[in-house]
């Protein structure tokens, strides 16, 4: 089993839509997670961080961690074009210096006009 | 707002040469990391660097692979004698601390390097 699973997508949306993005883990050690915008061959950008179960909200973007369920999702209201990008979830465990993350594999999100 | 910078963004080399992909982090942050992309692939670790030492790397950073800080403010990756298979993007990022908000990865834009 991966520690960490990401359905790969692709994801096609209306503008407008909501988008669910989800991610499964395995390691019951990973106490913060992480969700990443990637455009094609660019750097992970941080969207949102998030360290405690529950509703984390910023603008059009709300995250939500299931630490008992070992699940996370990424909401994305109100989808532009411009939201098009691929969303990596990531997660990293608690370690004196380290903090390592894990990735998932990244959804593919299409948001059309 | 600070951010991570890498150069260069495109290396190419030939089998067999060295490398040294460069980062500037964030300038108040203390830990640093290098991960790799293979193309179509996910995001993978490779090393983690804090006090001037490395504090966690994974089995893809063997010993054709060195980190260090040479200075203040720079951050660089060595790779000794480059493979095929080490074609990947490089991704730098940089971490302040270890409590709250301070644990948030910033990454750079990537180095894309690839071996002939």
């Amino acid at each position: 089993q991966k520690e960490v699973e990401q359905d790969p997508g692709p994801l096609s949306v209306p503008e407008g839509a909501i988008v669910s993005l989800n991610c499964t883990y395995s390691n019951s050690a990973f106490q913060y997670f992480m969700w990443y915008r990637q455009y094609s061959r660019k750097g992970p950008e941080l969207l949102m961080y998030t360290y405690s179960s529950g509703n984390k909200e910023d603008g059009r973007f709300t995250a939500q961690v299931d630490k008992s369920s070992k699940y996370i999702s990424l909401f994305i209201r109100d989808s532009q074009p411009s939201d098009s990008a691929t969303y990596l979830c990531a997660m990293s465990a608690p370690l004196r210096g380290g903090n390592k993350l894990t990735f998932g594999t990244g959804t593919q999100l299409k948001v059309e006009l | 707002e600070p951010e991570v910078t890498q150069t260069p963004s495109h290396q190419v080399t030939q089998m067999g040469q060295e490398v040294i992909l460069r980062c500037v982090p964030i300038s108040n942050h203390l830990y640093f990391y290098w991960y790799r992309q293979i193309l179509g692939q996910k995001v993978e670790f490779l090393v983690s660097f804090y006090n001037n030492e490395i504090s966690e790397k994974s089995e893809i950073f063997d010993d054709q692979f060195s980190v260090e800080r040479p200075d203040g403010s720079n951050f660089t990756l060595k790779i000794r004698s480059t493979k095929l298979e080490d074609s990947a993007m490089y991704f730098c990022a940089s971490r302040a601390g270890t409590s709250g908000s301070r644990n948030e990865q910033f990454f750079g834009p990537g180095t894309r390097l690839t071996v002939l």
